[in-house]
């Protein structure tokens, strides 16, 4: 199985403030499509997971230009430009080019 | 708008079978939605893909529930299905439905449903 490992598990933000979120995959994501297979969601509390970038960053649809997604191969960021209330909530980064897996998760909260 | 929705029983005992159903409206089962899958989310846990359908009923699974899970679809009635066999504690959990289009991101999820098993 692939594992992704997330850093940190949990962060606090001022609003306003940038906030960055690490994935690592333990086998690379680049398939030989062509595309790395590599997702962000964003679960908020009592909800299921939305959607918010797709193969590294592509933003999903109505999601916010303050997300942005970097990475290739095996590491991979999430940034959030200005954190906001509606931030809040648990983000996970997911893979599917071998099965699916997901990150354990990180928990923002707002300072 | 594409809409889906877990039903199932709320309560199953150790050892048992638990069926959950997947109602689908706003869209169809077919190839230009052909991947349905199943995740669920475990108490204070993180999310963990269970396996997948196709409208035509091809499935995938996670290696380490594959003995245990069937997964079914029946694109007439724009449902599909989840199966588990021989369920324990561990197997509490939140489950949703969700579709990904190209067997990639999931894009649509269901509310999600609670599962408990208990004696």
């Amino acid at each position: 199985d692939i594992v992704l490992t997330q850093t940190p598990l949990s962060l606090s933000v001022t609003p306003g403030q940038p906030a960055s979120i690490s994935c690592t995959s333990s086998q690379s994501l680049l398939h030989s499509d062509g595309k790395t297979y590599l997702y962000w969601y964003l679960q908020k509390p009592g909800q299921p997971p939305q959607l918010l970038l797709s193969e590294v960053f592509v933003r999903f649809s109505g999601v916010s230009d303050r997300f942005r997604g970097s990475g290739s191969g095996t590491d991979f960021t999430l940034k959030i430009s200005r954190v906001e209330a509606e931030d809040v909530g648990v983000y996970y980064c997911m893979q599917s080019i071998r099965l699916i897996t997901f990150g354990q998760g990180t928990r923002l909260e707002i300072k | 708008q594409l809409q889906l929705r877990e039903s199932g029983p709320g309560l199953v005992k150790p050892s048992e079978t638990l069926f959950l159903t997947c109602s689908v409206s706003g869209g169809s089962l077919d190839k230009k939605s052909p991947y349905w899958a199943w995740i669920r989310q475990s108490p204070g846990k993180g999310l963990e893909w269970i396996g997948t359908v196709t409208y035509n009923g091809s499935t995938f699974y996670d290696q380490s529930l594959r003995s245990r899970v069937t997964m079914s679809v029946d694109a007439s009635k724009r449902e599909f299905s989840l199966r588990l066999i021989s369920v324990a504690a561990a197997d509490t959990a939140v489950y949703y439905c969700a579709r990904h289009p190209a067997a990639d991101a999931f894009d649509v999820w269901g509310q999600g449903t609670t599962v408990t098993v208990s004696s």
